[in-house]
């Protein structure tokens, strides 16, 4: 079984630029969540999907925003980039939406803003 | 609110040491889920446990173990007989009973084993 893949991997960008960064979950699975990584805050949920649905979000800007697709593919949208926009960005795909369920992360998508 | 404190941001063990992983939480919630995760360089986040509130059980897994007790609101991690591939970033992550699949993320411990 294919595990999550995010495309692309690596991306710079220049600042007021948008970008947008694609998550295809493992096979089956429904619930696709987003989080960010820097060196200074550490791993930040933004936001999960289930079922096309924004379930729950996390303490960032509007400028970041997401959807699900009807074949759980999850995309991101980080609009006017700011240089601390910088990071990894992290999708963890999931079979359902139950806290209890094991979250599988891909392997990142690293945005540089220059 | 959740939150979860890694107070080791960097351990530095020598081949064959044991080694210990601090995770303190906090929650209102009485129905919560705990979790570990490896980094290693590469990036993509490992699942390695996860330990619902109502089973304190300690668990072992070959060399590694985990010490969860809700009297002191801790989810310890131990590597028995460290290798050199365990050199990693390990994250504790807490995640309560109706927020889905969010995860709230520790600090993370970087863990270097040296041969």
């Amino acid at each position: 079984k294919a595990g999550v893949t995010q495309t692309p991997r690596y991306l710079i960008k220049t600042r007021g630029q948008q970008v947008t960064l694609s998550c295809s979950p493992i096979s089956g699975h429904r619930s696709v969540s987003w989080y960010q990584q820097t060196p200074g805050q550490g791993l930040q949920f933004l936001f999960e999907y289930f079922s096309e649905t924004q379930r729950n979000k996390g303490n960032f800007p509007g400028r970041f925003s997401g959807r699900q697709f009807s074949n759980s593919r999850s995309e991101m949208n980080v609009s006017t980039l700011e240089l601390g926009d910088s990071a990894l960005y992290l999708c963890a795909s999931s079979f359902t939406g139950a806290t209890r369920n094991e979250q599988f992360f891909g392997p990142g998508t690293r945005l540089t803003v220059l | 609110a959740q939150k979860v404190t890694q107070a080791q941001t960097e351990i530095s063990v020598v081949e064959k040491e044991d080694v210990t992983l601090d995770c303190v939480y906090e929650t209102r919630d009485t129905t919560y889920y705990l979790f570990w995760y490896k980094q290693p360089p590469s990036g993509e986040l490992v699942f390695l446990i996860r330990r619902n509130s109502f089973d304190e059980q300690n668990e072992i897994s070959g060399r590694y173990s985990w010490n969860f007790q809700k009297s002191t609101s801790s989810f310890n991690f131990t590597i028995t007989a460290s290798q050199v591939v365990d050199s990693a970033v390990y994250f504790c992550a807490l995640s309560e009973n109706n927020a889905g699949n969010m995860l709230t993320f520790g600090g993370g411990t970087r863990l270097m084993v040296k041969p």
